[in-house]
């Protein structure tokens, strides 16, 4: 069974500040991981996906994802944080064994403060 | 979000009332999701259509039913609700193809519903 696991319900860090938000995950089979953000009133946006290769994806407004196997780990990390950077932040996994089952955490309210 | 659209945004109704959520997409995908979004709770996927066929129902109760008439509409229909289903509903769309697993989903707004 698939499952995603967001330790912290809410990260705060100061605009300018590197951040970071946790991620782990278990699957069976080899993992697709994905990190979306959801701003007040809006669905949710696409921010970056592992999907093979290179364990360090970059993506959307500056921020990038370290997929690490051995630690089962896709934790979302931005060098300098902005105060528009405030959101919630979903990550995702599903499994390469077919189908259309994502799997998302309960998500890591992020607070920026300027 | 010109890409998935939702409508109603809000809606309250009574557990006794029928009504529909509608989902469109512009984006030419294949697959289409319903999700539901309670706080603090992790995204519940519910349904998934893939060309117009159902792929996936994630243990709903009968009191939802969706229907996919074509690859771009998705609805939602609900009837004799009970208050716990109070949440955000939330509509995706993805391209659909090889297996959909890698598939990155593009979401609507969402449908605020409240049962009274």
């Amino acid at each position: 069974a698939q499952s995603v696991a967001q330790p912290e319900d809410q990260v705060n860090v100061a605009e300018g500040n590197p951040l970071t938000v946790k991620c782990t995950y278990s699957v069976s089979g080899n993992p697709y991981l994905f990190w979306y953000v959801q701003y007040p009133n809006r669905g949710l946006q696409f921010l970056l996906k592992y999907i093979t290769g290179d364990n360090l994806v970059k993506g959307s407004y500056g921020f990038e994802a370290e997929f690490n196997k051995s630690q089962t780990s896709f934790h979302l990390k931005k060098p300098s944080a902005l105060v528009s950077d405030s959101a919630l932040y979903f990550c995702a996994v599903s499994a390469n064994t077919g189908g259309f089952k994502t799997i998302f955490g309960a998500g890591t309210r992020l607070f920026v403060k300027a | 979000e010109t890409g998935v659209t939702q409508t109603p945004r809000h809606l309250v109704m009574g557990m006794t009332n029928k009504k529909s959520l509608k989902c469109e997409q512009h984006l030419g995908h294949n697959a289409m999701y319903w999700y539901k979004q309670s706080a603090k709770k992790p995204l519940e996927l519910m349904f998934v259509y893939n060309f117009k066929e159902q792929t996936e129902n994630n243990s709903v109760p009968s009191r939802f039913s969706p229907e996919c008439p074509n690859s771009s509409h998705l609805f939602l229909h609900l009837h004799t609700l009970q208050p716990e289903d109070s949440a955000l509903y939330l509509c995706a769309s993805s391209q659909g193809t090889s297996g959909g697993e890698s598939d990155t989903q593009y979401f609507g707004p969402g449908t605020r519903l409240t049962v009274l």
